[in-house]
């Protein structure tokens, strides 16, 4: 069954700390994997798109990471700001002849001053 | 920000009320989407149109039903809901090239209460 497991659901973190996010997928054919930041009251903003054959990819300060062989990705939060409290949606693509989109529930970040 | 648009913003509806939620897209896309959202659950994709056509319908109750006029608007036409239809429903749009696979430019969503 193609799932995309998130973890951990929640998180607080205090401003200027790191955090990572890890989103494990069970999704087979695999096409590629994305990060998408939810503001509260907002529609979700792609961060990132990572295909089979990338390790890592950034975007200011934030980096993905994927595992191809073991079948998961993070998201790295660098400094983190307070305008990064959002959740973070990672969905992965399938492609079999016939595209498929696999999401995940999110990890809601909090970050305090 | 303003790419793709929703309307209303907040929706009350009860169970018996017809309402209809719109989405406009300015970004020059042939693919929208209807997705919902509800607390600590996945997105669910309800209605794929391309080029104003519905390639895709996961299996979303006739209570719900689409309507695609253009490229750049999408409707959902909403009639006896029931409670549990309360949530977010989000309006995406992306180029239609790749499909689903495209990158998607969400709007704000409406947030829907089914009294």
């Amino acid at each position: 069954k193609n799932q995309v497991e998130q973890s951990p659901q929640s998180l607080i973190i205090l401003e200027g700390k790191n955090c990572t996010l890890q989103c494990n997928y069970t999704v087979s054919p695999f096409s590629n994997l994305r990060w998408y930041k939810q503001d509260t009251g907002r529609g979700p903003v792609s961060l990132t798109i990572m295909t089979f054959s990338e390790n890592t990819k950034s975007n200011g300060r934030y980096t993905a990471t994927l595992d191809a062989d073991t079948k998961q990705s993070s998201l790295h939060i660098t400094a983190s700001q307070l305008s990064d409290s959002a959740s973070y949606i990672c969905v992965v693509i399938s492609s079999g002849g016939y595209n498929k989109l696999i999401f995940g529930a999110g990890t809601r970040l909090a970050v305090h001053p | 920000e303003t790419g793709v648009t929703q309307t209303p913003r907040h929706l009350v509806m009860g169970m018996t009320n017809k309402k209809s939620l719109k989405c406009e897209q300015h970004l020059g896309h042939n693919a929208m989407y209807w997705y919902k959202q509800s607390a600590k659950k996945p997105l669910e994709l309800m209605f794929v149109y391309n080029f104003k056509e519905q390639t895709e319908n996961n299996s979303v109750p006739s209570r719900f039903s689409p309507e695609c006029p253009n490229s750049s608007h999408l409707f959902l036409h909403l009639h006896t809901l029931q409670p549990e239809d309360s949530a977010l429903y989000l309006c995406a749009s992306s180029p239609g090239l790749a499909g689903i696979a495209d990158t998607q430019y969400f709007g704000p969503g409406t947030r829907l209460t089914v009294l």
